[in-house]
């Protein structure tokens, strides 16, 4: 399958600096990439829907200032966490969605990310 | 009321035992995804449905679009099966195409 790749995979800052997590797709271009975060035990949140070229789309509850998402290639999509506080960390998760040929069955499919570890103390 | 509900949200199975999650939705949906995440939090798409059936080795992936349900079998399992596996639907254009996730089935396997 498709590759996704994330850098870094773990991060420890302290209270105040601002972090950036950056998703690959390597083999594959993405228009769409979505980036998620996972508190302990608990599943996936979806985050924004990050677009190639175009602003991302937060989902509700999601602040567009703390968390800024670029787009600036097929290829790379990157997570800035601004000003991170202790409770914003978390386990963020990229997911990319392969361009495809428009009519194959599988243009929703989405590679995942190996994830990233942030820890802000 | 969560748009996904998964059952059993925890399961331990002998090695070689036949193992049946379960995943219901209420919402209409593009897509159904099956993913795995591992104990170090890398997550794996196994399947992508939206009818019918699936196989990919041990692992069969069913959906039946009008009762909104789907399920994922592992035969003859194995300890290396044990993850956490979560059932996330893709809604349609009319939702933006937005993911709902269910909360995840713990897996173990014992030799």
């Amino acid at each position: 399958g498709a590759v996704v790749s994330q850098h870094p995979s773990w991060v420890i800052c302290k209270s105040g600096t601002s972090v950036k997590i950056e998703c690959r797709s390597l083999d594959f271009q993405a228009t769409t990439m979505f980036w998620y975060r996972q508190f302990p035990k608990q599943s996936l949140m979806l985050m924004a829907t990050s677009n190639e070229g175009s602003k991302a789309t937060y989902e509700q509850g999601v602040e567009k200032d703390k968390f800024l998402i670029n787009h600036a290639s097929l290829t790379l999509s990157t997570l800035t966490v601004t000003s991170a506080h202790p409770e914003d960390s978390s386990f963020y998760i990229c997911s990319a969605r392969d361009i495809g040929w428009v009519f194959r069955e599988s243009d929703n499919e989405q590679f995942f990310g190996p994830g990233t570890r942030l820890t802000v103390l | 009321k969560n748009e996904v509900e998964q059952s059993p949200q925890n399961l331990t199975a002998q090695e070689g035992e036949f193992i049946t999650i379960n995943c219901s939705y209420s919402v209409g949906i593009s897509a159904l995804h099956w993913l795995q995440q591992h104990p170090g939090g890398g997550i794996v798409s196994l399947f992508m449905l939206s009818s019918g059936k699936k196989k990919h080795g041990r692992l069969i992936a069913t959906i039946n679009i009008q009762e909104k349900h789907s399920s994922l079998h592992i035969t003859a399992s194995h300890p290396r099966d044990s993850a956490v596996y979560i059932c996330a639907v893709q809604g349609t254009p009319n939702t933006g195409n937005q993911f709902y996730f269910g909360t995840g089935t713990s897996l173990t396997v014992i030799p």
